[in-house]
């Protein structure tokens, strides 16, 4: 167990739908990033925040967007979905950035279907 | 910009069989380089990392050394047990595992008994 909650782990829903979801990081990570996990992209970098504000943008769509909250569990919402958008959607923290010697710890991910 | 390129699998071995998984990378600076196993059904774990050049990473009887001449961060495993079946990502990042990781395309390994 990493330590970083991802929930739902399984979202069917279909085309033109918004969902959300949330991610958790390991207590005391002030740190989280999104990827995307899919057949045709592989891994891809999405969208990291920290402390509450965002840091780094990566190949994000216009039509998702994420924030991290004060207490600093994140969500990452989806909106306009099409069939491309099903993937495995995983989040992960990390203490600070630019700390030697840390890692990032991954959740199970969100596994999203999209109909 | 940076990028990882890897081994294309899948790639089955026998048990106790000599296992390399090649991994070169093109970025600016100086990346810490990783390798993550991302067995079925479970999120992504780190495996090892090396942030400088001829670190060497090694964890579970998995070894990889930073090669900068070469830019090169192969996976290598003397024998390899039925358990090590998953797929194995190489990775990249700015400064020390804390920012965004650049993935290569994974492996899939299988171990067969």
């Amino acid at each position: 167990d990493s330590g970083v909650t991802q929930t739902p782990k399984h979202l069917i829903t279909a085309t033109g739908q918004r969902v959300t979801l949330r991610c958790s990081p390991r207590s005391g990570d002030l740190s989280v990033y999104w990827y995307q996990q899919s057949l045709d992209q592989g891994l891809q970098f999405l969208i990291q925040y920290y402390n509450g504000e965002e840091r780094a943008k990566g190949n994000i769509l216009e039509r998702f967007s994420a924030q991290q909250f004060p207490d600093l569990h994140s969500e990452l919402n989806l909106s306009s979905l099409e069939l491309g958008d099903s993937a495995l959607y995983f989040c992960a923290s990390s203490v600070a950035p630019g700390t030697q010697n840390t890692e990032a710890f991954f959740g199970q991910g969100t596994r999203l279907t999209v109909v | 910009g940076d990028s990882v390129t890897q081994m294309e699998g899948p790639v089955t071995l026998s048990e106790e069989a000599f296992l390399t998984i090649n991994c070169t990378y093109t970025a600016t600076g100086y990346p810490s380089l990783f390798w993550y196993v991302q067995y079925p059904g479970e999120g992504l774990q780190l495996l090892l990392k090396a942030t400088k050049a001829d670190d060497k990473g090694s964890n579970k009887g998995f070894e990889a050394t930073y090669r900068k001449e070469t830019t090169s961060f192969h996976l290598e495993k003397g024998s390899v047990q039925v358990s090590d079946s998953a797929v194995y990502f190489c990775a990249l990042s700015d400064h020390f595992g804390n920012e965004k990781l650049t993935f290569g395309t994974g492996t899939r390994l299988t171990i067969i008994p």
